[in-house]
């Protein structure tokens, strides 16, 4: 059974940092890109940051690019997201996905979509 | 960046009606768009990928459809625990992945 099971979340001021962690268990973590998906209070999805198999691809979205810094350890089969420069903005749950992998018409696709999700670890900016 | 507006923004209808919900992509996505469903409390479960296949164990009363710019996602015959957020999202614009904002379907 797939679990990813969040941690790291919780109350911080504007400015500062906090480093969230994401433990995979139940398939084979290095081989496939992972992702960091957040939900502001009462509000919609928002992709935040994914990362490959190998970390040799790794992307950002705009609102978080150059404060965020996504990694992972394969050996240790963890995810992990590095927040600095915190924002009342970035007050969300944060969620650990995992990528889709599929094939079709013979050609094989990853950094698609979100097959299992962790139940997320809330992350609160605020004085 | 790709916008993906979704409407309508809440949906009423009653168990046994047909649902249908709308995804429109700002640029071509070509036919790279999912479906997920929220329920309060809960993570979103993948529902559609690929705009018309159905993810792994997801009843064969939820289809989607479209290409391009615009999408649908249908319910045939709503069930009570069909009554959730949904959610679409495009991976077309690598490494860029969007979601719409979100339709909500209540009980009528």
């Amino acid at each position: 059974e797939v679990q990813l099971v969040e941690s790291g979340g919780g109350l911080v001021q504007p400015g500062r940092s906090l480093r969230l962690s994401c433990a995979a268990s139940g398939f084979t973590f290095d081989d496939y890109a992972m992702h960091w998906v957040r939900q502001a209070p009462g509000k919609g999805l928002e992709w935040v940051s994914g990362i490959s198999w190998n970390s040799g691809s790794i992307g950002y979205a705009d609102s978080v690019k150059g404060r965020f810094t996504i990694s992972r350890d394969n050996a240790k089969n963890s995810l992990y997201l590095q927040m600095n420069s915190l924002r009342a903005e970035d007050t969300a749950l944060y969620y650990c996905a995992k990528d889709y992998q599929y094939c079709t018409n013979g050609v094989c696709y990853d950094w698609s979509y979100f097959d299992y999700w962790g139940q997320g670890t809330l992350v609160t900016v605020s004085s | 960046e790709i916008v993906l507006t979704q409407s309508p923004a809440t949906l009423s209808l009653s168990p046994g009606e047909r649902a249908t919900l709308s995804c429109r992509a700002s640029q071509s996505v070509s036919s790279y768009l999912a479906w997920y469903q929220q329920k309060p409390g809960q993570a979103p479960r993948l529902l559609i990928y690929d705009a018309s296949n159905r993810a792994t164990g997801i009843p064969a009363r939820f289809s989607g459809s479209g290409s391009g710019t615009d999408f649908t996602l249908t319910i045939s015959s709503l069930e009570p625990e069909d009554f959730a957020v949904y959610y679409c999202q495009q991976r077309s614009n690598w490494p860029l992945i969007t979601f719409g904002q979100g339709t909500r379907l209540e009980i009528k």
